[in-house]
């Protein structure tokens, strides 16, 4: 199955500093998803972009859907210790199954 | 509290067996998703059902089994054909079409 282009990896940052990860595909999406997983955990939703163009803030997270439909960012500014975990991007196509393809995950550690 | 649960939380497969996770949900959602993670990577669907009685097969379907008897719930069986069934397991949910994705907190399979 296709993955989605996730980069960084990973990130070791100080806690202030801002961050940004993003994701690219060679494919069309209509929905792109941001998730964090925490160790041991399940992901948890984000962040949902519905429309090219669209940016869209929770907090202190700020994600974009590209005007392409084929990349999408996510920031996270003012990082806190609490922001260490897995981020996962996540496409949504048409159809009528809604699957979704996930990126590889940007592991995020911040240092207090 | 409404959710989706995963059980067990850690599992132990001996060579040869078969063993079936547990995903419930009271979200009342039609659509539900089983997914692989390993070390390091995004997460691969296994196997999804959009409704009652329905499932289709995902990108890694080989070595696994599902049934889906009852909305809330949909049971994943790793048989003995999975040669490397050592991973974490999550389960996921969708309500309408439009809305994302809502994961379990997964179950972890290791092999004795």
């Amino acid at each position: 199955g296709q993955q989605l282009n996730q980069s960084p990896q990973s990130m070791f940052i100080q806690e202030g500093e801002d961050v940004s990860m993003n994701c690219t595909s060679s494919s069309i999406f209509n929905t792109w998803l941001w998730y964090k997983q925490d160790p041991g955990e399940g992901p948890v939703l984000l962040i949902a972009l519905y429309k090219a163009g669209e940016l869209t803030s929770n907090g202190r997270l700020t994600a974009q859907f590209g005007i392409t439909r084929k990349d999408s960012f996510l920031n996270i500014s003012a990082s806190i210790p609490s922001d260490v975990g897995i981020y996962f991007c996540a496409g949504q196509g048409g159809g009528s199954n809604y699957k979704l393809t996930f990126g590889k995950g940007t592991l995020l550690t911040v240092n207090p | 509290d409404g959710g989706i649960t995963q059980s067990p939380k850690y599992l132990f497969r001996k060579e040869g067996q078969n063993v079936t996770l547990s995903c419930e949900q009271n979200l009342n959602h039609d659509a539900m998703y089983w997914y692989r993670q390993d070390p390091g990577q995004g997460l691969r669907l296994i196997y999804y059902s959009q409704i009652v009685n329905d499932f289709q097969k995902g990108d890694i379907a080989e070595g696994y089994s599902v049934s889906r008897e009852k909305k809330e719930s949909f049971p994943l069986t790793v048989t003995s054909a999975q040669k490397n069934p050592t991973a974490f397991y999550l389960c996921a949910s969708r309500g309408t079409d439009l809305l994302p994705q809502h994961f379990g907190d997964g179950t972890r399979l290791s092999i004795l």
